[in-house]
């Protein structure tokens, strides 16, 4: 079985401009979560999204950031216009069902650097 | 890979010995624990986790325990191994909202 998948592994753009993450939960998960982690700090929630709807977007630092998950399946995560602050490695992690202690999966992060 | 940790925890031990890796949680009514490591260039990855109606849980090579009295987790790897070297989370979940600490690095030398 496929694990979390993220696209792209890194990405290096300049100040203003514009990012698109994206993750492919675990086939079947409904629960798709976004995390980033700031370098030498601990890794903060972003969103969490339960199938197509936004479940908890309140670790979302601002409006520059727009998550979406349209049909409940991949989702993505666009940062316009970036800020040397939003370096960090964002993580996507998913798991199949809420409730219990469902464990995440994580993918491999999206390493950016802005500039 | 990523560049993480400079100003992580560390722990460095020999390998074959055993590793104690502590974590304190922050909410008094967090009720499921998981432990991560995360390796250079990869994302977390599930190692055990534990429950807050126990005190502690065993794995392969590993155990965590549990005290709910001063909010302590630790993570035991027996026989560490060089392929330990990683970063390791705690994690503490509430109602799904999920937190992590800030981690430490534990390097195994040979």
């Amino acid at each position: 079985e496929a694990g979390v998948t993220q696209f792209p592994s890194h990405s290096v753009i300049e100040k203003g401009q514009t990012v698109t993450l994206r993750c492919d939960p675990i086939s079947g998960h409904d629960n798709l979560y976004w995390y980033r982690r700031v370098m030498g700090k601990e890794i903060k929630f972003l969103l969490h999204f339960v199938k197509e709807s936004k479940q908890d977007e309140s670790g979302m630092p601002n409006n520059r950031f727009l998550a979406e998950r349209t049909g409940g399946t991949y989702s993505t995560l666009k940062v316009q216009p970036a800020e040397l602050e939003d370096s960090g490695v964002y993580f996507c992690a998913s798991s199949q069902r809420q409730g219990d202690g469902e464990t995440q999966y994580f993918g491999p992060g999206t390493r950016l650097l802005v500039l | 890979g990523e560049s993480v940790g400079l100003h992580l925890p560390t722990l460095s031990v020999q390998e074959g010995d055993n590793s104690i890796i502590n974590c304190a949680y922050s909410n008094s009514a967090s009720d499921y624990f998981i432990w991560y490591k995360q390796e250079s260039g990869k994302g977390p990855q599930f190692i055990i986790d534990i429950r807050s109606n126990m005190d502690k849980r065993q794995g392969q090579r590993v155990t965590v325990l549990l005290n709910k009295t001063v909010k302590h987790l630790s993570l035991q790897i027996a026989a560490t191994q060089p392929g330990d070297s990683a970063v390791y989370f705690c994690a503490e979940i509430l109602n799904n909202d999920m937190r992590f600490g800030a981690g430490t690095r534990l390097t195994v030398k040979p």
